[in-house]
């Protein structure tokens, strides 16, 4: 059964720190993997997708890498902003047919001014 | 392309009652997916549709749960004598299978308090 950590559950940051998120999965027979932000109260917004045959990804000020063999990711934010203060949330979706995302718990971050 | 809708956005509602949300999908979008997500919790996969075909659920979709999507457009999803711990965010989402699948769109999501 695939399982996605994300740790620390909680980090607060100043404004303008550059800064990594990790998320981890058992499984590494993946599809691809998504990481999604989520403001309070509020549906999921796809931030980056990387394909199983990518190392990495990039919009903007996020960065996404994939390490599948060691099973895990990280979300790079440069110049973090108080915008940026929400919940980011990683998820998997295995090899094969059935196409469902396996979520962790996400991280929730605080960007201070 | 407006994007997932669900309706409605949120509802109370006491313990026993049934209650049904809707789910409208990015147009022309073939697969469409329900999750339910708890205070704390990433949302837990429960059932999904390709066209109007149910294609797997979830251990989690007791049978007081039930998913419908009899035109392959909008979906349905119904809880039968709803309990406390039903309150949750029930989200939605759709994709577009062609010969890749890629980003799954997400919907604002139904937020239930069962009382």
């Amino acid at each position: 059964k695939q399982e996605v950590t994300q740790i620390p559950a909680a980090l607060s940051v100043p404004e303008g720190e550059n800064l990594v998120l990790n998320c981890s999965f058992t499984d590494s027979a993946i599809y691809n993997l998504q990481w999604f932000r989520q403001d309070p109260g509020k549906g999921l917004t796809s931030l980056l997708l990387i394909q199983s045959s990518q190392r990495e990804q990039t919009s903007g000020r996020l960065n996404a890498s994939l390490d599948k063999s060691s099973g895990r990711s990280t979300l790079y934010i440069a110049a973090s902003q108080p915008g940026d203060s929400a919940t980011y949330l990683c998820a998997v979706r295995r090899s094969g047919a059935n196409s469902k995302l396996t979520f962790g718990k996400g991280i929730t971050l605080s960007v201070r001014p | 392309d407006t994007g997932v809708s669900q309706d409605p956005r949120h509802k109370i509602t006491k313990r026993g009652q049934n209650v049904t949300f809707r789910c409208d999908p990015i147009s022309e979008h073939n697969r469409l997916y329900w999750y339910r997500q708890t205070l704390g919790q990433g949302p837990e996969f429960l059932t999904y549709f390709q066209n109007e075909a149910q294609l797997e659920k979830s251990r989690l979709l007791s049978d007081r749960f039930s998913a419908e999507r009899p035109k392959g457009s909008f979906s349905t999803l119904e809880i039968q004598r709803t309990e406390q711990g039903d309150s949750a965010m029930y989200l939605c989402a759709s994709s577009l299978i062609e010969k890749d699948e890629k980003t799954q769109y997400f919907g604002p999501g139904t937020r239930l308090l069962v009382l």
